[in-house]
């Protein structure tokens, strides 16, 4: 079975200064694995995607992500963070089932902050 | 190109009455999934469609729940009788037939349920 873990529920940083949003996965088989944002009265957004290729993943808006095996991990980063990335993150993981249905397995959510 | 959208935003309704929610996906997407954030927790998957067919309902709560995509487009979930704990938000999404992988979400319906 698969399962995500988001170890902060809350971060917060000041404009201009990295974001780190950490989050652990397991998964039975070679997961794809996502990052999504959602603002407030905003649908969930693709930040960005790992299917195996390369393991260090660009995203939308500056945002990254790197994909470590040995530690079960997809953090997401950003440089410099602005007023505007202030939202809800979720950190995701699909597998392929027999059905031929992708299990999306959510995080449950990670609010970022941004301070003047 | 148009996302998916969802209808209404927000609902409000007295416990035991009924609700329809609308989802409609990205033009030509075959495959459409209904999601489900209950306060504080995770969003959850509750059913997913091939076209007009159900391929997978495991998710689905009880019978109270039912959804429907007829014609293979737009997709209602209807909640009768509604309870308490059917409130939370309730996400659509949907993925083209060639990569069933990356799913598009709608901007989600808030259901209350008083």
């Amino acid at each position: 079975a698969q399962s995500v873990t988001q170890l902060d529920s809350h971060v917060s940083v000041s404009e201009g200064t990295p974001v780190l949003l950490r989050c652990n996965y397991s998964s039975s088989y070679s997961p794809s694995l996502f990052w999504y944002v959602q603002h407030p009265n905003k649908g969930l957004q693709l930040l960005l995607k790992y299917t195996s290729a390369a393991t260090l993943v660009k995203g939308i808006n500056g945002f990254e992500a790197e994909f470590k095996k040995s530690e079960t991990s997809f953090h997401l980063t950003k440089p410099s963070a602005h007023m505007s990335d202030a939202a809800e993150y979720f950190c995701v993981v699909s597998d392929l089932l027999r059905t031929g249905r992708r299990a999306l397995t959510f995080g449950s959510g990670t609010r970022l902050q941004v301070q003047p | 190109e148009a996302g998916v959208t969802q209808f209404p935003s927000h609902s409000v309704i007295e416990k035991g009455q009924t609700v329809t929610l609308r989802c409609d996906p990205i033009s030509g997407h075959d495959n459409l999934y209904w999601y489900r954030r209950v306060m504080g927790k995770e969003i959850k998957f509750l059913l997913h469609f091939v076209k007009e067919s159900k391929q997978d309902e495991s998710g689905m709560p009880n019978n109270r729940f039912l959804a429907e995509r007829t014609g293979g487009t737009y997709s209602t979930l209807k909640v009768q009788p509604a309870e308490l704990e059917d409130s939370g938000v309730y996400f659509c999404a949907s993925s083209p037939g060639t990569d069933t992988d990356t799913q598009y979400f709608g901007p989600g319906t808030r259901l209350t349920v008083l």
